[in-house]
């Protein structure tokens, strides 16, 4: 069964400080993403990753950065930690060979920025 | 640019009932276009899909067809059950695009024994 994993499910951070949060796919998948999903706005593209190494900015990028060192992780990190960035985070995953590129969803983080 | 747009929420029904989503997307070209839904406390997950003008995507009882002339992918489902409340997202991937979905605001649904 195909799974993406994501480190916490809930999580409570103060102003300011730095947070990561994990993702693991175990689909051998090349792409990844993170979106955050807010009441009336859907999900948003933070970052997306085609590659390890690789990355490019979605729609909502500031505030954020991510690293791939291994293709099957993916981490987005908030650098300095604020109380807009209080938000359900969802990471996927999908193949470049899938012919409509089905994304997979981890179960999501809710955080909390105090 | 490209965009989705879907009823507001919460759709309130009683079990066996008729469900209806409204879902219409503005996008350039030809997009594929996908309904998620997502049960309470887990991630997203693929219902259906249509990839061109007039497919009709099914799942678990669910359909919806890919309308050109209105741009619209309503989901249907001729009976509903208590385990189908949920939050339903309509998302389109554009023809240019590898990889990106754009997704609505979702619609969340709760079904009443």
């Amino acid at each position: 069964d195909v799974k993406v994993t994501q480190s916490s499910r809930y999580l409570v951070k103060r102003t300011g400080e730095k947070v990561f949060l994990e993702c693991v796919q175990d689909m051998d998948h090349e792409n990844m993403f993170w979106y955050r999903q807010d009441p009336g706005l859907g999900l948003r593209l933070i970052y997306f990753s085609y590659d390890v190494k690789m990355k490019e900015k979605g729609d909502i990028p500031e505030g954020y950065s991510v690293s791939r060192e291994k293709k099957e992780r993916f981490s987005l990190i908030l650098e300095s930690a604020s109380t807009n960035q209080t938000s359900m985070y969802l990471c996927a995953s999908s193949s470049m060979t899938s012919s409509y590129n089905e994304q997979f969803f981890g179960p999501g983080t809710r955080l909390t920025v105090l | 640019g490209d965009s989705v747009t879907q009823m507001e929420g919460p759709v309130t029904l009683s079990e066996e009932a008729f469900l209806t989503i409204n879902c219409t997307y503005t996008a350039t070209g030809y997009p594929s276009l996908f309904w998620y839904v997502q049960y309470p406390g887990e991630g997203l997950q693929l219902l259906l899909k249509a990839t061109k003008a007039d497919d009709k995507g099914s799942n678990k009882g669910f359909e919806a067809t890919y309308r050109k002339e209105t741009t619209s992918f309503h989901l249907e489902k001729g009976s509903v059950q208590v385990s189908d409340s949920a939050v339903y997202f309509c998302a389109l991937r554009g023809p240019d695009s590898s990889y990106k979905l754009i997704f609505g605001s979702g619609t969340r649904l709760l079904v009443r024994p």
